[in-house]
């Protein structure tokens, strides 16, 4: 059975400082994983589309890596902000088309003064 | 970048109504449709593919005459709860690939809040 599992659950950070954001899965065929940022009743925003072939892909702070030996991947946000406070989604898609999606249920962030 | 709108953005009716929710692709022509749905603090969770033309296809467990889909055009899906109970209540998102993007981006929409009471 494909499943995304992501950790921490919550996460409180003080404003500026670094964290980072873990999605355990096991998906097969493998074809891509995305993390995903959702503010509160909002849809998912991309961040980062990582293949098989790629391991480490940055968006502005966020750095997304992907190690598809041990089916890990994780997300680092640097010098965090208030606005960075939301729901982090790890989806990974199986099969060729690269569209059946399989979702972590999300690491909920929040980031304090 | 791409662009999947959702109308209304949220929507309160009485319990035995009916609501329909829009999902457009507003820059890109979208064959293929999601919908999903999204309680609180949990995963999104597929409910149908809509297909341009064709039937929808539903996930097991997925009443497909509670939850109507009609992809009539290539920019517009739509999803109508018929006969909503309270237990309907929920976040629907819809999402689109946008044809020729690298690797398979999807573009969600910014979701509908739908609450029956």
């Amino acid at each position: 059975k494909n499943q995304v599992e992501q950790s921490p659950q919550s996460l409180i950070i003080l404003e500026g400082k670094n964290c980072t954001l873990q999605c355990n899965y096991t998906v097969s065929p493998f074809s891509n994983l995305r993390w995903y940022k959702q503010d509160t009743g909002r849809g998912p925003v991309s961040l980062t589309i990582m293949t098989f072939s790629e391991n480490t892909k940055s968006n502005g702070r966020y750095t997304a890596t992907l190690d598809a030996d041990t089916k890990q991947s994780s997300l680092h946000i640097t010098a965090s902000q208030l606005s960075d406070s939301a729901s982090y989604i790890c989806v990974v898609s199986a099969g060729d088309s690269g569209y059946a999606l399989n979702f972590g249920k999300g690491t909920s962030l929040l980031v304090t003064p | 970048g791409a662009v999947v709108s959702q109308h209304p953005s949220r929507v309160i009716c009485k319990s035995g109504t009916s609501v329909k929710i829009e999902c457009r692709s507003l820059d890109f022509q979208a064959t293929t449709m999601f919908w999903y749905r999204q309680f609180p603090k949990k995963s999104l969770m597929l409910m149908a593919t809509s297909n341009e033309g064709s039937k929808a296809t539903y996930e097991q467990g997925v009443e497909k005459d509670k939850f109507l889909i009609n992809h009539a055009s290539l920019t517009l899906s739509t999803l109508t709860v018929t006969s909503a109970h309270p237990e309907d209540s929920s976040f629907y998102i819809c999402s689109a690939p946008k044809p020729g993007a690298s690797p398979y981006e999807q573009y969600f929409g910014p979701g509908t809040r739908l609450t029956v009471t």
